[in-house]
C-alpha cells in the first residue's frame, strides 16, 4: 500500500463543473501539500496546509489530520485548469516527498 | 530567472552509455532533492542534500547511481550503465530548510530516454 493515496486516476469535466480529487495518507505529518504538473514536467507548489482551509482563487484544499484525508477543489473549472494535480506527504528528516500517484485533469470547453 | 534550473531537458542515449544531469538550485536554498518519475505515475524520492552532504539515499538509488553537491550548490545525478529501465522523468527540487514553509521548487525535469 502507498503511504499516500489519491483518487480518481483521471478526471474529464466540463468547463464551469466544480471538482474534487482526494487524497489519504497513512503516515504521520505535519502538513500536506499540493502541486501541480503540467505537460513537459514543471512542478508548482499549490498549497502547504496543515489544518483547516486554504484558498486561492478558484483553488480550495481543505485536510482533516485526524482522518489524515485532504481534498483540492476546483470551482468554475477552465480549460487551463488541465493539468496532473499531486499530493505529497512530507517524511523526517529531510522532508523528503511520498507523493501520490497523481490526478490526470482534462476540462473540456 | 531565480528559479531551480536542470541541464539537460532531453536526453536520449543507447543502453550501456552513462548520462549525467545537472541541477542548479535557488542560490540560497541549502536542501536539493532529486526525484524520478515514471510515465503515469508520481514521482518517487531519489535522494537528497543539506549542503554538500548527501543525507539519505533511497533504494531505488542502485549502485549505478550517483550524486553529487561539491560545493553545496549545483548538483550532480550520474547513471553508469544505462538500462531501459532507466527512462524516467528526473525532477530537481530545492528549499530553504529553518524557514517556516519548507516549500519545494521545482526544476523542470530531465526527461531521459534510453534505446
Amino acid at each position: 500500500k502507498n503511504e499516500v493515496e489519491q483518487s480518481p486516476q483521471n478526471l474529464t469535466a466540463q468547463e464551469g463543473e466544480f471538482i474534487t480529487i482526494n487524497c489519504s495518507y497513512s503516515v504521520g505529518i505535519s502538513a500536506l501539500h499540493w502541486l501541480q504538473q503540467h505537460p513537459g514536467g514543471g512542478i508548482v507548489s499549490l498549497f502547504m496546509l496543515s489544518s483547516g482551509k486554504k484558498k486561492h482563487g478558484r483553488l480550495i484544499a481543505t485536510i482533516n489530520i485526524q482522518e489524515k484525508h485532504s481534498s483540492l477543489h476546483i470551482t468554475a473549472s477552465h480549460p487551463r485548469d488541465s493539468a496532473v494535480y499531486i499530493c505529497a506527504a512530507p517524511r523526517l528528516p529531510g522532508n523528503q516527498f511520498y507523493f501520490g500517484t497523481g490526478t490526470s485533469l482534462t476540462v473540456i470547453p | 530567472d531565480t528559479g531551480v534550473s536542470q541541464n539537460p531537458r532531453h536526453k536520449i542515449t543507447k543502453r550501456g552509455q552513462n548520462v549525467t544531469f545537472r541541477c542548479d538550485p535557488i542560490s540560497e536554498h541549502n536542501r536539493l532533492y532529486w526525484y524520478r518519475q515514471t510515465l503515469g505515475q508520481g514521482p518517487e524520492f531519489l535522494t537528497y542534500f543539506q549542503n554538500e552532504a548527501q543525507l539519505e539515499k533511497s533504494r531505488l538509488l542502485s549502485d549505478r547511481f550517483s550524486a553529487e553537491r561539491p560545493k553545496g550548490s549545483f548538483s550532480t545525478l550520474e547513471i553508469q550503465r544505462t538500462e531501459q529501465g532507466d527512462s524516467a522523468m528526473y525532477l530537481c527540487a530545492s528549499s530553504f530548510e529553518g524557514g517556516t514553509k519548507n516549500i519545494q521548487y521545482f526544476g523542470a525535469g530531465t526527461r531521459l530516454s534510453v534505446l
